[in-house]
């Protein structure tokens, strides 16, 4: 099983603000990876695909980048509805798809 | 734009079974590969497994294997997930979702299952 390790498990920070979340797997996952954030009570909604493709309708201040073991996501400018969980996902395993144990993203 | 939409919450006891459906709209239902995904409260989220209606192959993760059934009813578009011998420790939401390549696009609402007794 492809395991994929997220940090930082939780992030403070301000509206406005740029973050960057990481996700690392334990073997190349090549660029099948994905991205989404999860608010209370709500399903996940996928933000970004193959690693670095914006889903549809998301915002461009949400990129993605890396391939193999090391992934990012980017948030530039943060607004207050992006205070939520993200998670990262391989779909590279099939079918064996795995997820991140999520980042927490909070108000400061 | 598909649709999915689950049945309601659930309360079960230790050893029981429980058996959620996923009613999709909006396209082609057998072209859906239709996965079903669990998050415990305050956890993260697991993979149970997935069914391809139109060839009718299903595959299970490790973990639920042999506890798990995934199945659909092509007349009404409907997809179930079977979870037996249930435990308190599957008190969660179950999800299902559709991917499109190695992602869920897709999601229903969910449906949380309460084991207690």
């Amino acid at each position: 099983e492809i395991v994929l390790t997220q940090s930082p498990a939780t992030l403070s920070v301000s509206p406005g603000e740029r973050v960057t979340l990481s996700c690392r797997a334990s073997q190349s996952v090549r660029n099948n990876l994905g991205w989404y954030h999860q608010k209370p009570g709500q399903a996940p909604r996928l933000l970004i695909h193959d690693a670095s493709t914006r889903a549809t309708g998301v915002p461009a201040r949400f990129s993605g980048s890396g391939s193999g073991t090391d992934f990012t996501l980017t948030i530039d400018s943060l607004e207050p509805e992006d205070f939520a969980i993200y998670f990262c996902q391989q779909g590279s395993d099939w079918p064996g798809m795995t997820f991140g144990q999520g980042t927490r993203l909070d108000i400061k | 734009q598909v649709q999915l939409v689950q049945s309601g919450a659930e309360v079960k006891k230790p050893g029981s079974s429980v058996k959620v459906s996923c009613k999709a709209s909006g396209g082609t239902f057998s072209n859906y590969p239709i996965n079903w995904v669990r998050q415990v409260p305050g956890q993260g989220l697991e993979w149970m497994g997935g069914i391809i209606p139109i060839y009718g192959t299903v595959n299970y993760a490790q973990k639920f294997q042999g506890r798990v059934t995934i199945t659909t009813d092509d007349s009404t578009s409907t997809a179930y997930m079977e979870l037996t011998s249930l435990r308190s420790e599957d008190t969660a939401v179950f999800y299902c979702a559709i991917p499109r390549g190695g992602t869920f696009d897709f999601w229903g609402q969910g449906t949380l299952v309460t084991v207690s007794s």
